[in-house]
């Protein structure tokens, strides 16, 4: 799967939009982008993927570049919840027996009231 | 409500102690994961199963175990030969084999070694 890069940290002030950058220069043809994030002592949450097409569900935009070489996660209207370590993950889904997500360090995003 | 629950919360293991952290699942899902997570780093896969009496080691299997003997519980038990065990342990599953379907997490168990 492809190397991902993130900045290790970002601020955001509660109710603007925060847009967290990663940078995925090796993805393949068949690597999707997953995000996930994780709040302080609990579990990953998934929040959103795609493959080469805008996405967006109730949590989030996932915007991904035309080169599929970078990609950013959107929260419109962040809140203090929002506070978490944010994974991005580029996945090979055709081969199957690929098991594992990888997970870096992600970014650890601040909201600030 | 469905879920992944994870026990106990916290967990403390005596130098030389086996233990087994508890990991259930309601969702139907077939495949179950172990993952680790030390203080500012990102997950790594222990073990993983697609299905039952099946499982397969991640990238860190080496003193730990596993037993996938019903569908919804998957135990992870820590041996004493881990040597630093001490860690927060992450149990997650999916709808089918392969991680292309999203990855539900349980909320954890913090081990620590006394």
């Amino acid at each position: 799967d492809a190397k991902t890069t993130q900045p290790t940290s970002m601020d955001c002030a509660e109710g603007r939009a925060a847009n967290l950058p990663c940078n995925h220069s090796t993805i393949s043809g068949n690597e999707y982008v997953y995000w996930y994030r994780q709040i302080h002592s609990q579990g990953p949450q998934y929040i959103i993927h795609g493959l080469k097409n805008n996405e967006t569900n109730e949590m989030a935009s996932l915007i991904i570049t035309e080169d599929r070489k970078s990609s950013t996660l959107i929260l419109p209207h962040a809140t203090l919840r929002d506070t978490a370590v944010y994974y991005c993950i580029a996945l090979d889904i055709s081969n199957f027996g690929n098991e594992k997500l990888t997970f870096g360090t992600g970014t650890r995003l601040t909201i600030i009231p | 409500d469905g879920g992944i629950t994870q026990s106990p919360k916290y967990l403390f293991r005596k130098e030389g102690q086996n233990v087994t952290l508890s990991c259930e699942q309601n969702l139907n899902h077939d495949a179950m994961y172990w993952y680790r997570q030390d203080p500012g780093q990102g997950l790594r896969l222990i073990y993983y199963s697609q299905i039952v009496n099946d499982f397969q080691k991640g990238d860190i299997a080496e003193g730990y175990s596993v037993s996938r003997e019903k569908k919804e519980s998957f135990p992870l038990t820590v041996t004493s030969a881990q040597k630093n065990p001490t860690a927060f342990y992450l149990c997650a599953s999916n709808k089918r084999g392969g991680v292309q379907e999203t990855q539900y997490f349980g909320p954890g168990t913090r081990l620590l070694v006394l």
